[in-house]
């Protein structure tokens, strides 16, 4: 079955440092994003991408990066972690037929 | 600028007592409006989609509807499985990149 995943599931580092979250799907979409989510807010878009090379700033990218060399990949790349980013990342992708966006299961990352 | 609120932000039903959850939205030019279920620890997971005003959708003890200005997701005879939180979001003008989410409301359901 066709399916999203992302790793590690749980992350701690420390402020500073540089760290990068991956995402891998295999439906073959060429729609992938990243989203930040934090109690008392909704998700919040950080990058999307709507094909290989193509790379665009969500709502809050500040201090994150995106590439995309292939379909299936889409990593997030924090370049010097803050506290602030703290949070639970999620990765999607999205079924430009169907209209259906599938998520995958989370990482939550701890910056000290 | 859009937006979504959803409430209550929590709601406790007991087995089998229906109820609906409310997602107000301001949006200009609804291209969408989406429901997704989010258990604890994972990823939301695709509920519905409504595209314009008197639109509805079911899905087992899940009814969705639409008006102009709110959206409600009524829940049939509730089970324990129903257990979650619930998100409402809304895509105006533009691409999916435009989706705005609201913060969710979590259901429990106690048997």
């Amino acid at each position: 079955d066709a399916e999203i995943t992302q790793s590690p599931r749980h992350k701690i580092t420390e402020t500073g440092r540089q760290v990068t979250l991956a995402c891998h799907q295999t439906w073959n979409h060429n729609n992938m994003f990243w989203y930040r989510q934090d109690l008392g807010h909704g998700l919040r878009l950080i990058h999307y991408s709507y094909g290989v090379h193509d790379t665009n700033k969500g709502e809050v990218s500040d201090g994150y990066s995106v590439s995309r060399s292939n379909t299936e990949d889409l990593p997030l790349t924090l370049e010097s972690a803050a506290s602030s980013q703290t949070s639970v990342y999620f990765c999607a992708s999205r079924d430009t037929e169907a209209g259906t966006v599938y998520f995958g299961p989370g990482t939550r990352l701890t910056v000290t | 600028e859009d937006q979504v609120t959803q409430s209550p932000e929590a709601l406790r039903l007991q087995e089998g007592e229906s109820s609906s959850l409310n997602c107000s939205y301001t949006v200009s030019g609804l291209r969408g409006l989406f429901w997704y279920r989010q258990d604890p620890g994972k990823g939301p997971e695709f509920l519905f989609t409504l595209y314009s005003a008197g639109e509805e959708k079911e899905k087992e003890r899940l009814k969705a509807t639409l008006t102009k200005k709110e959206s409600f997701l009524h829940i049939t005879a509730p089970k324990p499985e129903d257990s979650a939180t619930y998100l409402c979001a809304v895509q105006g003008s533009g691409g999916y990149q435009k989706v705005t989410f609201g913060t969710g409301t979590k259901l429990q359901v106690i048997p």
